[in-house]
């Protein structure tokens, strides 16, 4: 099946340090997600983007909608230690489409 | 509150048996999956069932079978068939018909010993 461009692969930055990832698709979505999962545990969602050009935060995250509708970003401000798991972006073509997932950004963060 | 409950957290498995892991959520969606993740690979779709008794085959169907006798409930049987089952099984559910993403059970990680 059809995968998401997730990057990059890794990150290894330090405390304090902003973070930016993106996922990229040939296809046209019309719902982005960002997820979240740490060790040992299933995907939380963390932001869901519905329209072209949208900007949304949680904290001290921050993900966009691509104006293509082909990409999507999520920004982490002032990374801290628990910020450490693995970020998946997620695109849906409509609300009776499954899920595209990238293959995730593992995060490491130095204290 | 609701959620979606995966049962056991850690399953041991000798070669050659099957094993049945259970997806259990009370969330009244209609829609579950399930995935297998292992390092590098990213979340690669098993089986999904969209109403019950009815599921599909995903990506890596092979060696897996599934049932949906319940809307509550989609176990995943791990059969010796499956030439490597040793990975970190995810359940996620959805209500159809809407974009609000899935939500994820807390896995199962298997092993072959």
């Amino acid at each position: 099946g059809q995968q998401l461009n997730q990057s990059p692969q890794s990150m290894f930055i330090q405390e304090g340090e902003d973070v930016s990832m993106n996922c990229t698709s040939s296809s046209i979505f019309n719902t982005w997600l960002w997820y979240k999962q740490e060790p040992g545990e299933g995907p939380v969602l963390l932001i869901a983007l519905y329209k072209a050009g949208e900007l949304t935060s949680n904290g001290r995250l921050t993900a966009q909608f691509g104006i293509t509708r082909k990409d999507s970003f999520l920004n982490i401000s002032a990374s801290i230690p628990s910020d450490v798991g693995i970020y998946f972006c997620a695109g849906q073509r409509g609300s009776n489409y499954k899920l595209t997932f990238g293959k995730g950004t593992l995060l490491t963060v130095n204290p | 509150d609701g959620g979606i409950t995966q049962s056991p957290k850690y399953l041991f498995r000798k070669e050659g048996q099957n094993v049945t892991l259970s997806c259990e959520q009370n969330l009244n969606h209609d829609a579950m999956y399930w995935y297998r993740q292992d390092p590098g690979q990213g979340l690669r779709l098993i089986y999904y069932s969209q109403i019950v008794n009815d599921f599909q085959k995903g990506d890596i169907a092979e060696g897996y079978s599934v049932s949906r006798e319940k809307k509550e409930s989609f176990p995943l049987t791990v059969t010796s068939a499956q030439k490597n089952p040793t990975a970190f099984y995810l359940c996620a559910s959805c209500r159809t018909g809407t974009n609000y993403g899935y939500t994820f059970g807390s896995g199962t990680r298997l092993t072959v010993v």
